[in-house]
C-alpha cells in the first residue's frame, strides 16, 4: 500500500517569500491533516480535513497561511510571507477516521 | 482544546534496562492514545496505541499503561536495544472530531 505522499522534501527561502507544499494521503482516507513540527517539540495541529472541508482550523495563522483540499483528495499548504519562525518540518498525515494517523516523509522548510 | 504534557525531555538507560515515558491528558473526553516513534530525519511511526476501555496493551517488548482518573498514560520499554534510540511522542484524541494532540516528545538514547 503506498504511503502518505509529500513535496518537496526540503526548501529553503528567504523571509517575505511564499511558499507551497502539497500532500496526497493514502487513498480512501478520508481525514487529511497538516501538522507544523518545529526543531525538538511535538507535532502542532495547523489544519483537519474531513473530505474537503475542514474540520479544526484553530491553530492555523490565517493572516499568511492558507491550506485547501479540492476534490477531498489532495491537499496543498500555502505560506505567504514566510517569516524566520516558520522554519519547521510540515508534516502531511491521513487517517481512515477511527484511530492510527500515517505521516509522511514531510516537508522541510528553512527561512533565512 | 486538550493539553499533552510528556516527561522526561530527555532519557538515557544502558541497553538491556528498562525505559519509561509519562504523559498526562486533560481533556477526560479523549480515548484513544497513541504512541509515536520517530528516528532522525523520518516520520513518526505508530509503535502501540490503547484505548479507554483498557487499561494496559503489550507488544512484545512495548508495553502501555492507562489511568483514566487520574489522566495518565505512560510507555514502558523493556530489555531496551540500541535500535529503540529515537524520539517518541504521545498523543490524545477523541473520537469525536479525530483531533490528535501530540505531547513535546521524549529523546530516548539507549547506550550499548
Amino acid at each position: 500500500e503506498a504511503g502518505v505522499a509529500q513535496s518537496p522534501r526540503y526548501k529553503i527561502i528567504e523571509k517575505r517569500q511564499s511558499v507551497a507544499f502539497w500532500c496526497n494521503p493514502i487513498s480512501g482516507h478520508a481525514t487529511l491533516y497538516w501538522y507544523q513540527q518545529i526543531l525538538g517539540q511535538g507535532p502542532k495541529l495547523l489544519i483537519q480535513f474531513q473530505n474537503n472541508g475542514v474540520v479544526d482550523d484553530s491553530q492555523l495563522p490565517k493572516d499568511r497561511f492558507s491550506a485547501e483540499r479540492l476534490k477531498g483528495v489532495d491537499s496543498t499548504l500555502k505560506i505567504q510571507p514566510a517569516k524566520l519562525e516558520d522554519s519547521a518540518v510540515y508534516l502531511c498525515a491521513s487517517s481512515i477516521g477511527t484511530g492510527e494517523l500515517f505521516f509522511g516523509e514531510g516537508s522541510r522548510l528553512t527561512v533565512l | 482544546g486538550e493539553n499533552v504534557e510528556q516527561h522526561p525531555s530527555t532519557l538515557s538507560v544502558q541497553e538491556g534496562d528498562s525505559a519509561v515515558i509519562k504523559c498526562t491528558y486533560s481533556d477526560s473526553a479523549s480515548n484513544y492514545f497513541p504512541w509515536y516513534k520517530q528516528e532522525l530525519g523520518k516520520r513518526p511511526q505508530l509503535i502501540i496505541d490503547i484505548r479507554s476501555n483498557v487499561g494496559e496493551k503489550k507488544d512484545q517488548r512495548i508495553a502501555v499503561t492507562l489511568n483514566k482518573t487520574a489522566k495518565h498514560f505512560s510507555l514502558h520499554i523493556t530489555e531496551t536495544q540500541p535500535e529503540d534510540s529515537a524520539v517518541y511522542f504521545c498523543a490524545a484524541s477523541k473520537a469525536t472530531g479525530n483531533q490528535f494532540y501530540f505531547g513535546t516528545g521524549t529523546s530516548l538514547t539507549v547506550i550499548p
